[in-house]
């Protein structure tokens, strides 16, 4: 999967709980995205980040949180304000945000709320 | 605005026959796209994309892919299937002129497709 590692693999949430997923590349890209795949919808853009300390919402934003602090860390927080959290969270990375560099992915996690 | 639209959720075709999966696209530009497969519980793998010039473009695992201006079309092709090549495929666009965020890439659902022994 191209450099990214995700972690956990599985993830078990409880209601009212906040959850962070962790995602890190080693390429030196400086571009990174979180994405939610749900069955049937693709993929939807939560978070992106062009450099450290910089970050800006994507489509589905609302009760999620991410962090910048290093080029090679992007992790992603899924807060009690996610009403419908249970998918499959999706991590990628490239050169830069130019529309024609492709994205690398890591192998996801899989968030389930009990 | 600018959106994928991939017709078919499912493709079946016999192994060692050619395959198309199928990709449509509207933005307001000139498109740049891509293609990626996802094998289950994976994350996605990169295939192959069009920025510009040669409207046939070749990828991985002896994929290519066949740009269409008029048609506003992206299919992508194999000429001879493996089962190994079974998977969710994805189609994406971004308008050349697009930055990230919600005017970045957009995907389509996905296509389901299956190669029979």
């Amino acid at each position: 999967d191209g450099g990214i590692t995700q972690s956990p693999k599985y993830l078990f949430r409880k209601e009212g709980q906040n959850v962070t997923l962790s995602c890190e590349q080693n390429l030196n890209h400086d571009a990174m995205y979180w994405y939610r795949q749900d069955p049937g919808q693709g993929l939807r853009l939560i978070y992106y980040s062009q450099i450290v300390n910089d970050f800006q919402k994507g489509d589905i934003a609302e009760g999620y949180s991410v962090s910048r602090e290093k080029k090679e860390s992007f992790p992603l927080t899924v807060t009690s304000a996610q009403k419908n959290p249970t998918a499959f969270y999706l991590c990628a990375s490239s050169i830069g945000l130019a529309p024609y560099n492709e994205q690398f992915f890591g192998p996801g996690t899989r968030l389930t709320v009990l | 605005a600018q959106s994928v639209a991939q017709p078919e959720d499912q493709v079946n075709v016999a192994e060692g026959n050619p395959l198309t999966v199928k990709c449509t696209y509207s933005v307001s530009g000139n498109p740049y796209l891509f293609w990626y497969v996802q094998y289950p519980n994976r994350g996605l793998q990169f295939l192959l994309k069009y920025i510009t010039g040669d409207n046939l473009v070749k990828g991985s695992y002896g994929f290519e892919a066949e740009f269409n201006k008029s048609q506003t079309s992206f299919h992508l092709k194999k000429p001879s299937a493996l089962v190994s090549d079974s998977a969710l495929y994805f189609c994406a666009v971004r308008d050349i002129y697009s930055g990230g965020g919600a005017d970045g890439l957009t995907f389509g659902k996905g296509t389901h497709l299956i190669i029979q022994p």
